[in-house]
């Protein structure tokens, strides 16, 4: 199985920041890498697909850049609504694996 | 509007089978792949595996000899079915969408909670 490492597992921000989470992949998989949000209590919600393509619907603040091993979910202007946890997804081969999470909270 | 939404026992035995099932409503299950997919309390996110449109099913390796999806194409129902249950697959179970082999799952239910206790 492709293994996804996550980091920071956790990070504090203020409205308005400015906040990067990032991924690696254990093995090269192109762009296959999603990015969801979960919300305490809700299922995940799809923000970013084949790395850097925002879902219908989620705020342009949302940003995915990255390909081969290396990957990030960039959030520009921090809002309350984006307090969550944070998962990058690989579907680029069976079976499909998330990273550990990353949980962004107030400072 | 598309909607999915997961029913089954909340209460299940060790060494019984789990036995759930997804209802999708605003849109035919012969299109699309439907996913399982489990998160154990306070953990992250583990994939069990899908049924295609054509009901070619796929599943995660660690739970294959265990795990059987199906279709109820007359109900345009989707089920897991998860046997010799132990603690460890206490967990929410969600159901979800996907539009293609290599694409995330879009759309999911709200998930259920089932706890494997005696």
């Amino acid at each position: 199985d492709i293994q996804m490492t996550q980091f920071p597992s956790s990070l504090s921000g203020s409205v308005g920041d400015r906040v990067t989470i990032t991924c690696r992949a254990s093995q090269s998989i192109s762009t296959y890498l999603n990015w969801f949000q979960q919300k305490t209590g809700k299922a995940p919600k799809l923000l970013i697909y084949s790395a850097s393509n925002l879902q219908s619907g989620v705020p342009s603040r949302f940003s995915g850049n990255g390909s081969d091993t290396d990957f990030t979910l960039t959030i520009s202007g921090l809002q309350p609504e984006d307090f969550a946890t944070y998962y990058c997804h690989q579907t680029y081969n069976i079976p499909p694996t998330f990273g550990g999470g990353t949980k962004v909270d107030f400072k | 509007q598309v909607q999915l939404q997961e029913s089954g026992p909340g209460l299940v035995q060790p060494s019984e089978t789990l036995s759930l099932t997804c209802s999708v409503s605003g849109v035919s299950i012969h299109i699309y792949y439907w996913n399982w997919i489990r998160q154990a309390p306070g953990k992250g996110l583990e994939w069990i595996g899908y049924i295609s449109s054509s009901g070619i099913t796929s599943y995660n390796p660690s739970l294959k000899s265990r795990v059987t999806i199906s279709e109820d194409m007359s109900k345009n129902q989707f089920s897991l079915e998860l046997s010799s249950v132990t603690a460890a697959d206490t967990a929410i179970y969600y159901c979800a969408r996907h539009w293609s082999v290599a694409a995330p799952p879009d759309l999911w239910g709200p998930g259920t909670l089932v706890t494997v206790s005696s």
